[in-house]
């Protein structure tokens, strides 16, 4: 039982480029997440999707799309990268959006913007 | 508003007991989580308290919830060199998906 994967672990890019981080889950969860985490600030959510079809915004959305490909996985696609977006991006899934929402997390992709 | 905050560091024994604390602002808040961060990894969910509960041990770890000054304290007995990591406290408000996090404690547990 894998959990919550992530690919690819570590990204260099350049200013501009772009970019799609990819997750997947196999505890069949309704609910998936994708957060960023920065020194200092914990994590905050980016998107959101509450169940297959659905996705919603978060946090800190702006520069960032996002697609529920099935209800494995949710991916994060970064159009044109900035060095703001230099952070470790976890994905994350949970059976419930409300209640007692147990959110499982993944390994992380570290990346960074020159 | 919604806030959570927790000291940045924790310095202990190997052995003593560890207790690191957090405060959040939102009273509706239901369920309260403590996660923990080891270095590279992601995050692991260690344990939770419902918002009706005062105190929930598991194992080494005890989580005590005051609700009144909407404080919550994670105990780690016995800590190992293991315990070492970063640990995160959150909250759910009442009827929301979002996970609020605080910014984390780093325990440090020195041989």
């Amino acid at each position: 039982n894998a959990g919550v994967t992530q690919t690819p672990k570590f990204q260099v890019l350049k200013t501009g480029q772009s970019m799609t981080l990819q997750c997947a889950q196999d505890m069949n969860h309704n609910s998936m997440y994708w957060y960023r985490q920065d020194p200092g600030m914990g994590l905050r959510l980016i998107y959101y999707s509450a169940s297959e079809g659905t996705t919603d915004k978060g946090e800190v959305p702006n520069g960032y799309n996002v697609s529920r490909l099935n209800k494995r996985e949710f991916s994060l696609r970064l159009e044109s990268a900035a060095p703001s977006q230099t952070s470790v991006y976890f994905c994350a899934s949970s059976e419930l959006t409300t209640g007692r929402n147990e959110q499982y997390f993944g390994p992380g992709t570290r990346l960074t913007v020159t | 508003g919604e806030d959570v905050e927790q000291s940045l560091f924790l310095s202990v024994r190997e052995g003593d007991s560890s207790v690191i604390n957090c405060t959040y602002t939102d009273s509706s808040s239901t369920y309260l989580y403590w996660y923990k961060q080891e270095p590279g990894a992601g995050l692991q969910l260690l344990t939770y308290i419902f918002s009706n509960m005062d105190m929930k041990q598991d194992q080494r770890l005890t989580v005590l919830l005051n609700k009144k000054d909407k404080h919550l304290s994670l105990r780690i007995a016995d800590t190992q060199t293991g315990d070492s990591a970063i640990y995160f406290c959150a909250e759910i408000p009442d009827s929301s998906y979002k996970l609020i996090f605080g910014s984390g404690t780093r325990l440090l547990v020195r041989p």
